[in-house]
C-alpha cells in the first residue's frame, strides 16, 4: 500500500514561514490534500488538490507538489496555527484514502 | 449549511456491540461517499472505509475488513459504523467525513468510544 512520510514535528517562531513536507513515491503524480487538527477538534481541510484553498482558509496557507515531495507552507505563522497537520492522497491502486503520520507544528 | 452530525460519546464493556451514527444535512446525501476515520488516543488518522449511500456500495480498508460494518439509511440521510464485539483496542475517536473528489472535505465532530471493563 502507498505510504506517506511526514516529519513528526516542526517548530517556527511567530511571523516566520513554516514548511511541512510529505514524502511519497512519485507523489507529484497524485493530488495531495492537507488537514489541520487542533487539540480536541475534528480535522479541517486547509489545502486540496495540491495548492487550492477552501473558502475561509487564509492565503497564508499554500501548497506545492513535485517529484517525491509535497509541501504545505504557512507564511507569517501565528500562535493560532499551532496544530497537527496531516497530508492525504487517494491511492487508486488500493482504492483507499491514505493519510500521512502527521506533523505537530509548534509556534515558539 | 453542509454538515455531518455524529452521535454522542459511548462507554462500553469488552464484548458488547455498538452502532454509531453520522447524519448529513445541507446537501444531497445520496450523491457523496461517506467515510469513517479512526483516531486512537494521541495517534494519527486512519482510514477505515467508505460507503456510497445512493446504492450502499461499501469499501473497507484491509486493516478494518471484518472488524467493523459500515452501512447507511438514505431515507434518513444517516451513515453508521458498527461493531459486533468490542475490544479495549477499539477505544478511539471516530470521525465520519464526506468525500469530494479524492479527499474528505466535510467532517463530523467525532464520536468518542471508550471500551473498558
Amino acid at each position: 500500500s502507498y505510504v506517506l512520510t511526514q516529519p513528526p514535528s516542526v517548530s517556527v517562531a511567530p511571523g516566520q514561514t513554516a514548511r511541512i513536507t510529505c514524502g511519497g513515491n512519485n507523489i507529484g503524480s497524485k493530488s495531495v490534500h492537507w488537514y489541520q487538527q487542533k487539540p480536541g477538534q475534528a480535522p479541517v481541510l486547509v489545502v486540496y488538490d495540491d495548492s487550492d484553498r477552501p473558502s475561509g482558509i487564509p492565503e497564508r496557507f499554500s501548497g506545492s507538489n513535485s517529484g517525491n515531495t509535497a509541501t504545505l507552507t504557512i507564511s507569517r505563522v501565528e500562535a493560532g496555527d499551532e496544530a497537527d497537520y496531516y497530508c492525504q492522497v487517494w491511492d487508486s491502486s488500493s482504492d483507499q484514502v491514505v493519510f500521512g503520520g502527521g506533523t505537530k507544528l509548534t509556534v515558539l | 449549511e453542509v454538515q455531518l452530525v455524529q452521535s454522542g460519546a459511548e462507554v462500553k464493556k469488552p464484548g458488547e456491540s455498538l452502532k454509531i451514527s453520522c447524519k448529513g444535512s445541507g446537501y444531497s446525501f445520496t450523491s457523496y461517499w461517506i467515510g469513517w476515520v479512526r483516531q486512537m488516543p494521541g495517534k494519527g488518522l486512519e482510514w477505515m472505509g467508505i460507503i456510497y449511500p445512493g446504492d450502499s456500495d461499501t469499501r473497507y480498508s484491509p486493516s478494518f475488513q471484518g472488524q467493523v460494518t459500515i452501512s447507511a439509511d438514505k431515507s434518513i440521510s444517516t451513515a453508521y459504523l458498527q461493531w459486533s464485539s468490542l475490544k479495549a483496542s477499539d477505544t478511539a475517536m471516530y470521525y465520519c467525513a464526506r468525500r469530494t473528489g479524492s479527499h474528505p472535505d466535510i467532517w463530523g465532530q467525532g464520536t468518542m468510544v471508550t471500551v473498558s471493563s
